[in-house]
């Protein structure tokens, strides 16, 4: 089945480091993949996406690139904020289903 | 504002006591889901819908169940709740999982003692 593997966490960070959270997966075909953030009591939400192999999605500084090769969706930021602290979750789709498999979760935590 | 709206955001109740989750989105979205959120073990699909009268079981449906009688509800209904439901819920919907992903409500935090 399906499945995504992400590096345990806490990340811990100091203001104005770069960021890497590694992110692997197994799948059949070829998945869309997504990063999505969880800040402290708050829901899921959709950070960025890619659709196919060599896309590459970014959002508020945020880049991930689909590498079919190695299936991996590494997430990156050059320079983290202190409000980036937050859980992050890859997660997949495949087959166009209707579920998304995710990743157990990432805590980052920003110190000014 | 485009939304998925859950309630209640927490719930204390006692064992066998039934209880319904309801889930609204105002988005006009063909699919619809229920997440559960648990410690180690990420989030895990539990139903989903594809339409109107149509849902099918995800990864961990024992213990619940789903109706969707209209597009924009997709109530949770654990009839018998157990200790080990409890947990933290998210309903999400989308026009095309595969290509949107899922917008995701703000949570229930389900507790059963």
């Amino acid at each position: 089945g399906d499945s995504v593997t992400q590096m345990e966490g806490p990340v811990t960070l100091s203001e104005e480091a770069f960021l890497t959270i590694n992110c692997t997966y197994t799948a059949t075909g070829y998945p869309s993949l997504f990063w999505y953030v969880q800040y402290p009591g708050e829901g899921l939400q959709l950070l960025l996406k890619a659709t196919k192999a060599d896309d590459k999605g970014s959002n508020k500084g945020f880049e991930a690139t689909y590498r079919k090769e190695t299936t991996s969706f590494h997430l990156e930021k050059g320079s983290v904020q202190v409000s980036d602290s937050a859980v992050y979750f890859c997660a997949l789709n495949s087959n166009a289903g209707n579920m998304l498999t995710f990743g157990g979760g990432t805590r980052l935590m920003v110190k000014p | 504002e485009a939304q998925v709206t859950q309630n209640p955001r927490y719930l204390i109740t006692v064992t066998g006591k039934k209880l319904t989750v309801t889930c609204s989105q105002n988005m006009n979205h063909e699919y619809m889901s229920w997440y559960r959120q648990d410690p180690g073990l990420g989030l895990r699909q539990i139903y989903y819908s594809m339409n109107v009268e149509v849902t099918d079981k995800g990864d961990v449906p024992e213990g619940y169940k789903v109706s969707r009688k209209e597009k924009r509800n997709f109530p949770l209904i654990l009839e018998s709740p157990s200790p080990n439901q409890t947990s933290l819920y998210f309903c999400a919907s989308s026009f095309s999982p595969d290509f949107y992903g899922y917008t995701f409500g703000s949570g229930t935090r389900l507790t059963v003692v």
